[in-house]
């Protein structure tokens, strides 16, 4: 149980597009989950949190305007680079709370690597 | 700011080796800590720990808890070469279980 999956795995586009990555809970719902982005050889940063059906709540210094975050279900939130740079291009990991016996834990997708041309 | 730190940052050890790896953590409003093992893609999870002195135990790999000190450890026992991987040790905060990753430890096991 508890399996998440992200669309696409990879992707590359060129400077400018938008670039939308779904991640979705397959087995579960999830009111909450998050988007974390990951530099070569650094630990995962987290971006935002996003609830079902209200506003994602960005951490300090990530752009709302840029990475646009939709929670549209409870199985599915979508996160949108708009007007992708180089500077963009990362490995972007989304992850969904779900109950392990009592306990919350955070179950991840297998990521989507983003190159931007 | 919360804060997590694991070290070493990098360890090569011999297949048959044990190790042990450290996270240290400041944070407010404390609910779990986890660890998970990052290959290629992104990271699977191991433990939760929430509790000071319960050891968690899966196979080689076992886990402990230390509120008081802020600090937990995995150990890895009779280490394979499919133990080669980053250990990300993550603590969830507040009441949306936020979780604040340290930087890893990469792991490389040798024959």
């Amino acid at each position: 149980g508890a399996v998440v999956s992200q669309h696409p795995s990879w992707v590359i586009c060129k400077s400018g597009t938008s670039v939308k990555i779904e991640c979705r809970s397959l087995d579960f719902q999830a009111t909450t989950m998050f988007w974390y982005r990951q530099f070569p050889k650094q630990s995962l940063m987290l971006m935002a949190t996003s609830n079902e059906g209200s506003k994602a709540t960005y951490e300090q210094g990530v752009e709302k305007d840029k990475f646009l975050i939709n929670h549209a279900s409870l199985t599915l939130s979508t996160l949108t680079v708009t007007s992708a740079h180089p500077e963009d291009s990362s490995f972007y990991i989304c992850s969904a709370k779900a109950l392990t016996g009592e306990q919350e834990t955070q179950y991840f997708g297998p990521g989507t690597r983003l190159l931007v041309l | 700011e919360d804060k997590v730190v694991q070290s070493p940052l990098s360890l090569v050890v011999h297949e048959g080796d044990t190790v042990t790896l450290n996270c240290s953590y400041e944070v407010t409003n404390f609910r779990s800590l986890l660890w998970y093992k990052q290959e290629k893609k992104a990271p699977t999870f191991l433990f939760m720990l929430t509790s000071s002195g319960i050891e968690k135990k899966s196979g080689r790999l076992s886990s402990i808890l230390d509120k008081k000190e802020l600090f937990s450890i995995l150990n890895i026992t009779a280490t394979q070469t499919g133990d080669s991987a980053v250990y990300l040790c993550a603590v969830g905060t507040g009441t949306a279980s936020k979780l604040t990753f340290g930087t890893g430890t990469r792991l490389q096991v040798t024959l």
